[in-house]
């Protein structure tokens, strides 16, 4: 079985550029998570979808953060324009529908703002 | 909102020795919880989850204990090797089916 795919690994980009990144969940699950880790800390959950509705995005800085999940299967995360304090690893994952089940996570794409 | 305090927070021992990683949480309302490793530069590798209902989930030299109403849980590693060598996180899922991540425990294991 497949695990979550992310792409790009590694990207490095000056302050307020933009950039995105793109997830591939594994197939059939219908829960997917973007989370932010930056060096040193643990993840934090940035927004989950249930399908293509958010269930989730308290924690998302909406000024310049914006994530999508057309059709319900891939998810594209956007930062617009990006700070220094954005360099982090932003991890993708997934899970089936349903409370209590394992959430399985990406390699993820490491972010570096300079 | 959920709190998770990992202690250590770093570890080194040498080859051969059982380890115990502790994991503490405020919020007792939770699915489950699991325990996650992290090599350098790699995503998260989910190691084992424990459902609410259980006290105890085993996988090979790994074995973790969930005491819910006291908001613990801990992760033992009988016997480790240098492959063990990692960040160990724990996360117990809440009610809005979401994880909250601990700062991990970085493991060294000296052969």
């Amino acid at each position: 079985e497949a695990g979550v795919a992310q792409s790009p690994r590694y990207k490095i980009i000056e302050k307020r550029q933009s950039v995105a990144f793109w997830c591939n969940p594994i197939s059939g699950h219908a829960t997917l998570y973007w989370y932010q880790q930056i060096l040193g800390q643990g993840p934090k959950l940035l927004i989950q979808f249930q399908n293509n509705g958010v269930v989730d995005d308290s924690q998302l800085p909406k000024d310049r953060f914006s994530a999508e999940r057309l059709k319900g299967v891939d998810s594209t995360l956007k930062i617009q324009p990006a700070k220094l304090e954005d360099s982090a690893v932003y991890l993708c994952a997934s899970s089936s529908r349903g409370p209590g089940n394992t959430i399985y996570f990406g390699e993820g794409s490491w972010l570096t703002v300079v | 909102k959920q709190e998770v305090t990992q202690i250590p927070a770093a570890l080194s021992v040498p080859e051969g020795e059982n380890l115990v990683l502790n994991c503490s949480f405020t919020d007792s309302a939770i699915y489950n919880l699991q325990w996650f490793r992290q090599d350098p530069g790699k995503g998260l590798t989910s190691l084992l989850l424990i459902q609410s209902s259980q006290r105890e989930q085993t996988s090979g030299r790994l074995n973790a204990s969930l005491d819910k109403s006291s908001g613990r849980s801990t992760l033992y590693i009988a016997a480790s090797q240098p492959g063990d060598s990692a960040t160990y996180l724990c996360a117990p899922l809440t009610g809005a089916n979401n994880l909250f991540f601990g700062t991990g425990t970085r493991l060294t294991v000296i052969p």
